[in-house]
């Protein structure tokens, strides 16, 4: 079983619809991270949270703790949303103040 | 803004090759890794590193090793390329210290023949 576990693995949406990532994890963490990659290959980190909520415009990331579930939120979607959103556990131990394990991506295709 | 900076977009090399790739960040952070990046298995560390000449094993390091001569400059090495290492390989940088996101660059498209 996979760490970190991401649903659902591919979505298509029309323009303006609300949209829900799940990311499932089963390691102690000391953060969860949201990172968006379009085609073409560069990551860009969206969020890290440690608890409760945050917001930056459209984007709205989730976390339960106790459940160990976080969800991405995109209001009012549009085209240019359209990219693969990957959730990424940062372990609490080990080295390098603990490395990411990354859930296997959403692919999000958003259409006018 | 940081700046994670690959030295190639595109690669392509042959089978027993010794192949570089290359990655400089600007923001004098301590630790940097390298991934790879295949469909259906997702982001794979190799080995990140945490200082100066430090390096440690990720999940995948067979096959590959690194080098970190100057705190801005992480070097992933394969020492000789064969097909089931045509991947994406990218680079990040984070600081050291409390859990901080980690910057990645543009990614290199490696094709080995």
């Amino acid at each position: 079983k996979n760490e970190v576990e991401q649903s659902p693995q591919n979505l298509t949406a029309q323009e303006g619809e609300f949209i829900t990532i799940n990311c499932s994890y089963s390691v102690g963490i000391s953060a969860l991270h949201w990172l968006q990659q379009h085609p073409g290959g560069g990551i860009v980190s969206l969020f890290m949270l440690s608890s409760g909520k945050k917001k930056h415009g459209r984007l709205i990331a989730t976390i339960n703790i106790q459940e160990k579930h976080s969800s991405l939120h995109i209001t009012a979607s549009h085209p240019r949303d359209s990219a693969v959103y990957i959730c990424a556990a940062q372990l609490n131990y080990g080295g390098s103040q603990g490395n990411l394990i990354f859930g296997k991506g959403t692919k999000l295709s958003v259409k006018p | 803004d940081v700046k994670v900076t690959q030295s190639s977009r595109y690669l392509v090399k042959r089978t027993g090759e010794k192949v570089f790739l290359e990655c400089v960040q600007d923001m004098d952070h301590e630790n940097m890794f390298w991934y790879r990046q295949d469909p259906g298995l997702g982001l794979r560390l190799i080995y990140f590193s945490y200082d100066v000449k430090m390096k440690e094993k990720g999940d995948i390091p067979e096959g590959y090793s690194v080098s970190r001569e100057k705190k801005e400059r992480f070097s992933l090495i394969l020492e000789s390329a064969s097909t089931n290492q045509t991947s994406m390989y990218l680079c990040a940088s984070s600081p050291l210290g409390k859990p901080q996101p980690q910057h990645f660059g543009d990614g290199t498209r490696l094709s080995i023949l």
